[in-house]
């Protein structure tokens, strides 16, 4: 079955950029999601189709794709944005979706 | 302001079903196409299955294929999950969501499968 590979964790300083990389054969060819998710909440989207930003995500929140792999940067980090951040997107056929593993990300 | 309640959680023995429901409301409900995403405890998340706008085309998870379907009525505005031969590992929170990659999500509701 289809994968979405993504490290486990990141760590970082406040200010300082978190970059979280996920890849999958399919990418090319899918666009790529991501979601940030807090400890006993909902997901939450913050970006959408690999670099589109919805209304209400801070301009710190960015999204890039290179071949196989999407990047989620987060700039300027703040001690709020520490959760776990989900990539998630489709497989060849379009029709079955798939979630990262996650990445725990650590304001030091 | 888009709003979507899931209820029907609960616990329930292996071998046993439940069906779940979602309320959605602030939105034009038909059409979206509309997805069950659920979370082990301490797990990531697991996209579980999809449905059309119409109903029409369904996709789920291999690992629930034969055993889960998922459904709408778009006269009530409503998405379900009918989980049959429930087993511990679909132990989850269940969350509902609209959109093949959602764009909004529910509470979620906690299925438990213990004896």
């Amino acid at each position: 079955s289809y994968e979405l590979t993504q490290p486990p964790s990141v760590s970082v300083s406040p200010g300082q950029t978190a970059r979280i990389a996920c890849s999958g054969d399919a990418l090319p060819g899918q666009h790529a999601f991501w979601y940030q998710q807090k400890p006993g909440q909902a997901p939450v989207l913050v970006i959408y189709q690999d670099t589109e930003r919805p209304s209400g995500i801070p301009e710190r929140f960015s999204g890039s794709s290179s071949g196989t792999t999407v990047t989620l940067t987060i700039s300027g980090v703040q001690p709020e944005d520490e959760a776990e951040y989900y990539c998630q997107s489709a497989d060849s056929s379009g029709h079955h979706f798939v979630f990262g593993g996650g990445t725990k990300v650590t304001v030091l | 302001e888009v709003q979507l309640v899931e209820s029907g959680g609960g616990l329930v023995q292996p071998g046993g079903s439940l069906r779940l429901s979602c309320a959605a409301s602030g939105f034009t409900f038909r059409n979206y196409w509309m997805t069950w995403v659920r979370q082990a405890p301490g797990k990531g998340l697991e996209w579980v299955a999809n449905i059309n706008q119409d109903g029409s085309e369904q996709y789920n998870v291999d690992s629930v294929k034969g055993r889960f379907t998922i459904s709408r009525d778009n006269a009530k505005s409503s998405l379900f999950l009918q989980m049959n031969s429930l087993r511990s590992e679909d132990t989850a929170v269940y969350y509902c969501a609209r959109d093949g990659s959602p764009d909004y999500w529910g509470q979620g509701t906690l299925v438990t499968v213990s004896s």
